[in-house]
């Protein structure tokens, strides 16, 4: 079975410092998605990035990045110029088929 | 905008109880989720859909069971509500492709008394 890790309950960075939140996962599977979803306080969960595990270079959108490391199962996700509106629940997640699963999530503050 | 929006926010219902949580997605999305989020587990999947009539267990599907009679409609059902159940439900849709992002609904807070 399909397994995501997230081994970071909290983290806290500085406003306009970078911090990178980790993830590991386990499958079997060649072809597979990875994600990073966001859920600030209160407000409904929403995307943040998404990896196609087939695809070497790993993704950007605007100051969030992920380094994919398929032979390590590690998907890690990097924040640059941290902002007061990062501050949230983040969760990685695995999508093979029908079935999406999370980890646990990573608590990030965000300190002025 | 996708829409998926969840019947209630918040619900409190008695212990024996029989509860239906409903959800709608205005996206014609081929997939739908529950999950429960409790702190320090995360989301655990509980059922899911990939068409209408047809279902699959989750992680952890014990005390549950749900509906799809129609595409955009995916009902949870708490046969007989119990207090370890007291949790935050998530449903979810996307599109039945292998990338596709799943879009969440609100949220319903359910607490059992």
């Amino acid at each position: 079975a399909q397994t995501v890790t997230q081994s970071q309950p909290e983290m806290s960075v500085q406003e306009a410092e970078t911090v990178t939140l980790s993830c590991t996962y386990d499958t079997s599977e060649s072809d597979y998605y990875l994600f990073w979803y966001k859920q600030p306080p209160s407000r409904q969960m929403i995307l943040v990035i998404r990896q196609e595990a087939y695809k070497q270079q790993n993704a950007t959108e605007n100051r969030f990045s992920v380094n994919f490391q398929k032979a390590a199962k590690s998907f890690s996700l990097k924040i640059s110029d941290s902002q007061l509106g990062d501050a949230a629940m983040y969760f990685c997640a695995y999508r093979r088929d029908d079935k999406i699963i999370f980890g646990k999530g990573t608590r990030l503050h965000i300190l002025p | 905008d996708v829409k998926v929006t969840q019947s209630s926010r918040y619900l409190v219902k008695r212990t024996g109880e029989k509860v239906f949580l409903e959800c709608v997605q205005d996206m014609d999305h081929e997939n739908m989720f529950w999950y429960r989020q409790d702190p320090g587990l995360g989301l655990r999947l509980i059922y899911f859909s990939y068409d209408v009539k047809m279902k699959e267990k989750g992680d952890i599907p014990e005390g549950y069971s749900v509906s799809r009679e129609k595409k955009e409609r995916f009902s949870l059902i708490l046969e007989s509500a119990s207090t370890n159940q007291t949790s935050m439900y998530l449903c979810a849709s996307s599109f039945r492709r292998l990338g596709a992002e799943a879009f969440f609904g609100q949220g319903t807070r359910l607490t059992v008394v």
